[in-house]
């Protein structure tokens, strides 16, 4: 059974305070992980794909990052716009399926 | 610019009925999915289309949901008779796959919030 896991559920920051979410998955054969942001009432935006251990990505103040085992979204010096859910999926060999994570609720306060 | 669109936004309805959701996904792309979200599941697929064609409805429950595509912009979920328990908010979301690869970047829609009583 695939497993996605996000740690922590929730997260509150000061702006400007940077720090990380996990996504750790136990699934055989990885062909790709996503993150995506999910605002209140909103359907998920997608923000990166990663494909292989070692691979990163950037878009603004968000990097994602990729091991055998785990991923994690580093957000330097957030502001209060990045205050939202971040949710990761795990795409396995042989399974036509997503299987998303429960997500992190991120607060920034001014 | 280009977006999935879902109606209806807001379904409340009572055990026993038929509902159905639409979904009007990005032209041109060529797979589709519905998913639901509830607070204690977190985001379950629910059926997959490529160019389509069913690919995956494993997470569906077979006996009262149905998921169709009768054209290249029109996708369909309908649940007969619901239930308390179908409750949820119910995304559909579309993608350009290249060839030999199931998935890409997923555009999803607003969401339709089914509430049945």
């Amino acid at each position: 059974e695939d497993q996605v896991t996000q740690s922590p559920e929730a997260l509150r920051l000061q702006e400007g305070e940077s720090s990380s979410l996990n996504c750790s998955y136990t699934v055989s054969g990885l062909r790709g992980l996503f993150w995506y942001r999910q605002d209140p009432g909103k359907g998920p935006e997608f923000l990166f794909t990663l494909y292989s251990a070692g691979e990163e990505k950037e878009k603004e103040r968000l990097k994602a990052t990729l091991t055998k085992k785990e991923s994690f979204l580093h957000i330097t010096a957030p502001k209060p716009e990045d205050s939202a859910t971040y949710l990761c999926a795990v795409h396995q060999t042989g399974f036509q399926k997503l299987v998303f994570g429960t997500g992190t609720r991120l607060l920034v306060s001014p | 610019d280009a977006r999935v669109t879902q109606t209806p936004r807001h379904k409340v309805t009572e055990m026993g009925q038929e509902v159905t959701m639409r979904c009007q996904p990005i032209l041109g792309h060529n797979t589709v999915f519905w998913y639901r979200q509830t607070m204690m599941q977190g985001l379950e697929l629910l059926a997959y289309f490529r160019n389509r064609a069913p690919l995956d409805d494993s997470g569906m429950p077979k006996d009262r949901f149905s998921a169709e595509m009768p054209d290249a912009t029109l996708a369909t979920l309908k649940i007969q008779p619901s239930e308390p328990r179908d409750s949820a908010v119910y995304f559909c979301a579309s993608g350009l796959a290249p060839p030999g690869q199931s998935y890409n970047e997923q555009f999803f829609g607003p969401g339709t919030r089914l509430t049945v009583l």
